[in-house]
């Protein structure tokens, strides 16, 4: 399976903290993408980041990626209650195709 | 404006009956895609569209079909249902091209069988 993995599987804050979570995967990649997704419903892009990359911010969210350990990282800054979710990094190893990590449910606490 | 509209939003069919879930853009992207949503897992990519180009991944069951008939729509037909295709389906759209670009998903249908 091309899935990757993240960790952690669930994660629990205070409004205000910072949560991060990290995302493997197994292949080589030509970028990864996070996204967002509230209990059932769609999924919301997020940030993406090409593999020539290391980082990226977009406003309270930082990506960084590490391509010689395939590993990416998804940083939220001041967290709000609103930032409950489930947040899945999703990688692109050429033609088109995604392929969704496992995800991390992420609980901020007002 | 919806971008991706997913019709219908719940679909309950029986066991064995066929089923078609239907997805339309407002995009006019190259790429669609249908995946799997089981509950708590991640999205399980069953095939996309480039175009008219379909490309199925290889564990996709049989029992799932696509058809995309122009740019805006795209079908996903389940041909006999089991209760373990019961599930959340997703469809999405992306621009396409030699590099890949964000997706754009659609509401998601959930499947139920009885």
């Amino acid at each position: 399976s091309q899935q990757g993995e993240e960790d952690p599987q669930a994660l629990s804050i205070q409004e205000g903290e910072n949560a991060t979570m990290n995302c493997s995967y197994k292949t080589s990649i030509n970028n990864l993408q996070w996204y967002r997704q509230n209990s059932g419903r769609g999924l919301v892009h997020l940030i993406l980041i090409r593999s020539n990359e290391r980082e990226k911010h977009s406003g309270r969210l930082r990506v960084t990626l590490d391509t010689s350990k395939k590993s990416s990282s998804l940083l939220i800054t001041a967290s709000r209650a609103a930032d409950t979710a489930s947040y899945f990094c999703a990688t692109d190893a050429g033609g088109n195709q995604f392929y969704f990590g496992t995800g991390t449910s992420l609980t901020v606490i007002p | 404006d919806a971008m991706v509209i997913q019709n219908p939003r719940y679909q309950v069919t029986q066991f064995g009956k066929p089923v078609t879930l239907s997805c339309s853009q407002t995009l006019n992207h190259n790429v669609m895609y249908w995946y799997q949503q089981k509950s708590s897992q991640a999205p399980k990519l069953l095939f996309h569209y480039y175009d008219k180009d379909f490309n199925n991944e290889a564990d996709t069951p049989d029992n799932f079909q696509s058809r995309r008939p122009n740019t805006s729509f795209c079908f996903l037909d389940i041909r006999s249902p089991g209760l373990g295709d019961a599930a959340m389906y997703l469809c999405a759209t992306s621009r396409g091209g030699s590099i890949a670009y964000e997706q754009y998903f659609g509401p998601g249908t959930r499947l139920t069988v009885t």
